[in-house]
Order: C-alpha cells, then structure tokens, then sequence
C-alpha cells in the first residue's frame, strides 16, 4: 500500500505570495491532518479533516486554511505569506476520527524569502 | 502553551546503550500517547503508543513507561544502534478531540558506534 505522499516537495515563494499544498492520503484513510514543523516552534497541528469537513482546527491566523475532497485528498492554503511560514509542512492520514494511527507524509518545505 | 514537555533536548549515547527520553503532559484529558521518530528529510515514524489504562508497553527494543499520576511517560531503547540516531518526539492526543496531536519538543539521538 503506498504511503502518504505529499506535493511539491520542495518550494520557494516571496513574501506576500499565497501557496497550495497538496496530500493524497493512504488508500482507505479518511482523516487527513496538517502539521507545521520549525525548529523554533517544533511540530504543532494546523487542522483536520474528515468526509470533506474541517474537525479541529489549531492556533493559526486565518491566512491558513485547507479542504477535502470527495477523495480524501487534501490541500492547505496559506494566503500573504510572511518570511515566518517557512517551515516543513506535514500530512498525516489516519483511518477515521479518533482513530489514533496516524501516518505521515515526507512533507513539504516551504521557504518563503 | 506548551502541554507536552520532553527531556533531555539532545542525548548521546554509546552502541548497547539504553537512551531514555522523557515526557510529562499536564491536561489530564488525554488519553493515547506515541511516540514517534523523525530521519532528516523525513515525515516521523510511529514507533509505539500507549494509553493510560496500562503501565508500560514493549515492542521489540523499545518500551514506553506510563505513569498516570505523575502526568509522565517515558521511552527506553535498548541496546541503542547507531541506526537508532534520529530525532524522536512523544505526543498526545484526546480521543475526544479527533486526531490532533500535542507534541513534545523534541529530542535528537546519537548513538556513537
């Protein structure tokens, strides 16, 4: 079974840009969760979706945002970036909610200059 | 607020070895605890979890020490291997909650040959 996989891997974007990001979840898995990974701030959750609805949401301004499709494919937004988005960007997918395992995506690394 | 504390930041450890690396989380609430483990250039791994109605679990080398009352969970690996070094992040979650994680900060591994 393929794993999560994340695109693009890599990004560079100017300040002030919007970038989409994109997570296609293992086969069968409807959970899909983002993460953002700094070194200053460590890993903390972005948000979750489950059957094309956001779950829980973490504490981050508005200009990120994300959706599901009918797939459980999943994207995040993030609108007038600023040079402290740059970070590694997670996708975990796990079977359903409150389903515990949770597998994660090689990320993506958005650098923003 | 950082609900998940994890020690030591760094650890260096001799081949054979036992790493031991620690957590302690303060919202009672939770209820699954994994840990996970992290390879430069990659999304982290889940190694082994644990809930709370148990006091340790172990998978191979690796065993989590759960100690409810005290808020704390800790990692041992045995018999530490230089493939072992890597960055390893405890975590937890709230069933009730959906998938979102809380995780520690951190602690990168080096076990010297």
């Amino acid at each position: 079974k393929a794993g999560v996989t994340q695109t693009p891997r890599y990004l560079i974007k100017t300040r002030g840009q919007q970038v989409t990001l994109s997570c296609s979840p293992i086969s069968g898995h409807r959970s899909v969760s983002w993460y953002q990974q700094t070194p200053g701030q460590g890993l903390q959750f972005l948000f979750e979706y489950f059957s094309e609805t956001q779950r829980n949401k973490g504490n981050f301004p508005g200009r990120f945002s994300g959706r599901q499709f009918s797939n459980s494919r999943s994207e995040m937004n993030v609108s007038t970036l600023e040079l402290g988005d740059s970070a590694l960007y997670l996708c975990a997918s796990s079977l359903g909610l409150a389903e515990t395992k949770q597998y994660f995506g090689p990320g993506t690394r958005l650098t923003v200059t | 607020q950082q609900q998940v504390k994890q020690s030591p930041q760094s650890l260096i450890v001799q081949k054979g070895g036992i790493s031991i690396i620690n957590c302690a989380y303060e919202n009672t609430a939770f209820d699954y605890f994994p840990w996970y483990q992290q390879f430069p250039g990659k999304g982290p791994a889940l190694l082994i979890a644990i809930r709370p109605d148990v006091s340790e679990k172990k998978e191979g080398r690796f065993t989590i020490s759960f100690n409810k009352s005290a808020k704390q969970f800790s990692l041992h690996i045995m018999d530490s291997q230089p493939g072992d070094s890597a960055t390893y992040f405890c975590a937890a979650s709230n069933n009730n909650a959906g998938n979102m994680l809380t995780f520690g900060g951190g602690t990168r591994l080096m076990v010297k040959p």
